[in-house]
């Protein structure tokens, strides 16, 4: 099976931090995507990449930025974290149209 | 731009009932694909079914089958005798092709709740 693996499940930090999110798959997929859930705004993609070092803007990247150094890694990060991106981060990976995505399991950051 | 709208932000049924998912989109494209996903608490996002644009035919997966209808510009999900495992948020979700990826823009969900 696919796997896309995001390092925490909760976390917890202070206003103004440099704040990291990982996420790792293990099927060698080009394209992997940072998306954020909200209540009722489902999910707004924040960036996504097609290859490595490749990163483009999704609809929400204001305060985010993205690195790809290897095919298997993507992390997201929030510069200045703020409390207005407290919320459920999903990372997920595609190998192509058919299939759709697979997604990790979420870390749900809280900004306080 | 594309957008996906799911009108029902939650529901609730009875086990063993029909329920039936409303997903709207809007499109200028031919050619694209949909796609029903559920998220149960564990939070694990879980493909249900898929849809070709280019294909008449209604794609069913099990208990799982949709109903599109491309010029009114809707796809929505059936669910046929219903179980507790099915309790979980549902989006709709659309595919199109931009700079080499496959982007997936997604509905509000739906939160559907399966009572015994």
């Amino acid at each position: 099976d696919v796997k896309v693996t995001q390092s925490s499940r909760y976390l917890v930090k202070r206003t103004g931090e440099k704040v990291f999110l990982e996420c790792v798959q293990d099927m060698d997929h080009e394209n992997m995507f940072w998306y954020r859930q909200d209540p009722g705004l489902g999910l707004r993609l924040i960036y996504f990449s097609y290859d490595v070092k490749m990163k483009e803007k999704g609809d929400i990247p204001e305060g985010y930025s993205v690195s790809r150094e290897k095919k298997e890694r993507f992390s997201l990060i929030l510069e200045s974290a703020s409390t207005n991106q407290t919320s459920m981060y999903l990372c997920a990976s595609s190998s192509g149209i058919l299939y759709g995505y697979t997604f990790g399991s979420g870390t749900r950051l809280t900004v306080v | 731009a594309q957008t996906v709208t799911q009108s029902q932000p939650e529901m609730s049924v009875q086990e063993a009932e029909t329920v039936t998912l409303s997903c709207t989109y809007d499109t200028s494209e031919s050619n694209y694909y949909l796609f029903w996903y559920k998220q149960p608490p564990s939070r694990q996002m879980i493909l249900v079914i898929r849809q070709e644009a280019y294909k008449q035919q209604n794609a069913t997966e099990n208990r799982f089958s949709v109903n599109f209808q491309k010029a009114a510009k809707s796809f929505s999900l059936k669910i046929s005798d219903s179980q507790l495992g099915d309790t979980a948020m549902y989006f709709c979700a659309f595919m199109k092709h931009v700079w080499g990826a496959q982007k997936l823009v997604f509905g509000q969900g739906t939160r559907l709740t399966i009572n015994p």
